[in-house]
């Protein structure tokens, strides 16, 4: 079956902006998670998403933001984007909203702030 | 809030040894700890997990133990190959989300 899907894959933008990042799950997924991903400091938590409601979230600035459609592909969007938002933002989907269900990444999307 | 440490940050080993990351967490009511592996330019990947019920659990080539008393857990990986290079992350449950490791690159030297 088909994996999970990001898109962009790369995106450049300039301090200020808004930028919106696309996720579609894995085909009967009704979980997704978004990550931040820096080098040296793993993954952190955004936010879940199941059944279009938000289950969680991390400790990110309102800034951050997401929703989740019926078909549960997901979107994030950051607004007034600042030169420490440049991350790889990976996508998880999982079966269920429970931590100990295997969750499936996506190939993440690079984000560039100039 | 919770915190996972893991060391080490980069791992050289010779191809055919062992190779072993350690981990340490601070919630005490952590229950699921898994391992999840990264290759360049894709995401990571859950190679083995953990409960808190269980102190070790292998799968071929690669072993995860727990300490509940100490609150570390570590991943082995016995005769590492060239495909084994990768990024190694380890997670804690905490609060509803996974807390995550920074990471160890593992690299297998020919």
């Amino acid at each position: 079956k088909a994996g999970v899907t990001q898109t962009p894959r790369y995106l450049i933008k300039t301090r200020g902006q808004q930028v919106t990042l696309s996720c579609s799950p894995i085909s009967g997924h009704r979980s997704v998670s978004w990550y931040q991903q820096t080098p040296g400091q793993g993954l952190q938590f955004l936010f879940e998403y199941f059944s279009e409601t938000q289950r969680n979230k991390g400790n990110f600035p309102g800034r951050f933001s997401g929703r989740q459609f019926s078909n549960s592909r997901s979107e994030m969007n950051v607004s007034t984007l600042e030169l420490g938002d440049s991350a790889l933002y990976l996508c998880a989907s999982s079966l269920r909203s429970d931590l100990s269900y295997e969750q499936y990444f996506g190939p993440g999307t690079r984000l560039t702030v100039t | 809030g919770e915190n996972v440490e893991q060391h080490p940050s980069t791992l050289s080993v010779q191809e055919g040894d062992s190779a072993v990351i350690k981990c340490t967490y601070s919630d005490s009511a952590s229950n699921y700890f898994p391992w999840y592996k990264q290759e360049l330019g894709k995401g990571p990947q859950l190679i083995i997990d953990i409960r808190s019920n269980v102190g070790e659990k292998k799968d071929q080539r690669i072993a995860v133990t727990l300490n509940k008393t100490a609150k570390h857990f570590s991943l082995h990986i016995t005769e590492t190959q060239p495909e084994d290079s990768a990024v190694y992350f380890c997670a804690a449950s905490s609060n509803y989300q996974l807390i995550w490791g920074a990471g160890t690159k593992l690299i297998i030297k020919p």
